[in-house]
C-alpha cells in the first residue's frame, strides 16, 4: 500500500525568507500524482501545488515551488519570500488509483505545521 | 473560495444520536468526496459519489451512510454518535471525469462535537 512521511512536525521560519518542507512516499506505480495543500487557522484546505509524476520539470506557483525526486520517492516543498498569512499545516497527498478503475483516492502525510517569525 | 459548500459549518450533538451532513460540490463536478479529520491528524478517506453511485469506500464506519442525490449534492449521516466521532468533517469534488489531471477541491469543512 502506499504511504506518505511528512518527517517534520513543526518547521519555523523568519519571514521573507526561505523554508523547504519534506515529504517523501512509498509507491510500486509510476504514474501518479502528488499534490501539497496548505490549512491554515481556519481548517480550510487549500491545494498549494501539484506534480504529475511523468513530468520531469518541478511545479512552481508563484512563491511556491517542488523539487520533485522521482527515483528517490521525494516531494519536498520550498516557499520562497515567507509571508505571514502562509503560517499553516502543509499535508503533502498521493493520489493512487482504487479498485484498478480510473478513481482516485489520496493518501494524506500527517503535516507540518509551519510558523512564521516576524 | 473553493466553489465547494457545506453546511452546517458547526454542530452539537449528544452521544447516541443521529446527525447529517450537506455538502454542494463546485459547479460541473461530479465526484464527491467525504473525509474526517480528528484533532490533530491528518486526513481519512469515508467515501467517494460519482454522479449518483457509490465509486469507492475508504475507513467508513457501518454507523455512516452517505448518498449523492440527482442534483449532485452529497449527505453524509452519521448515527448512534460515539464521543470519538468529534471531528472536522470536509467534503471535497473534482470534475470526475477520467483525465488525470482532475484535482480536489475542499469545502470549509463540518465541526462536529458530540458530548
Amino acid at each position: 500500500a502506499q504511504t506518505v512521511t511528512q518527517s517534520q512536525p513543526e518547521m519555523s521560519v523568519q519571514e521573507a525568507e526561505t523554508v523547504t518542507l519534506s515529504c517523501t512516499y512509498d509507491t510500486s506505480e509510476s504514474d501518479y500524482y502528488l499534490f501539497w495543500y496548505k490549512q491554515p487557522p481556519s481548517r480550510q484546505m487549500i491545494l498549494v501545488i501539484r506534480q504529475e509524476a511523468y513530468k520531469q520539470q518541478n511545479a512552481t506557483e508563484n512563491r511556491f515551488s517542488v523539487n520533485f525526486q522521482k527515483a528517490a520517492k521525494s516531494f519536498s516543498l520550498k516557499i520562497s519570500d515567507s509571508q505571514l498569512g502562509d503560517a499553516a499545516m502543509y499535508f503533502c497527498a498521493y493520489r493512487t488509483k482504487i479498485y484498478m478503475d480510473s478513481n482516485y483516492q489520496l493518501i494524506w502525510g500527517a503535516g507540518t505545521k509551519l510558523i512564521i517569525k516576524p | 473560495d473553493s466553489g465547494v459548500t457545506q453546511t452546517p459549518k458547526h454542530l452539537i450533538t449528544a452521544t447516541g444520536q443521529r446527525v447529517t451532513l450537506r455538502c454542494s460540490p463546485r459547479s460541473g463536478d461530479l465526484s464527491v468526496y467525504w473525509y474526517q479529520q480528528s484533532l490533530d491528524q491528518g486526513l481519512q478517506f469515508l467515501i467517494q459519489y460519482y454522479n449518483g453511485e457509490e465509486r469507492a469506500k475508504g475507513n467508513i464506519l457501518e454507523r455512516f451512510s452517505a448518498q449523492q442525490f440527482p442534483d449532485l449534492h452529497s449527505e453524509l449521516n452519521l448515527s448512534s454518535l460515539e464521543l470519538g466521532d468529534s471531528a472536522l468533517y470536509f467534503c471535497a469534488s473534482s470534475s470526475g471525469s477520467l483525465a488525470r489531471q482532475e484535482t480536489q477541491y475542499f469545502g470549509p469543512g463540518t465541526r462536529l462535537l458530540v458530548l
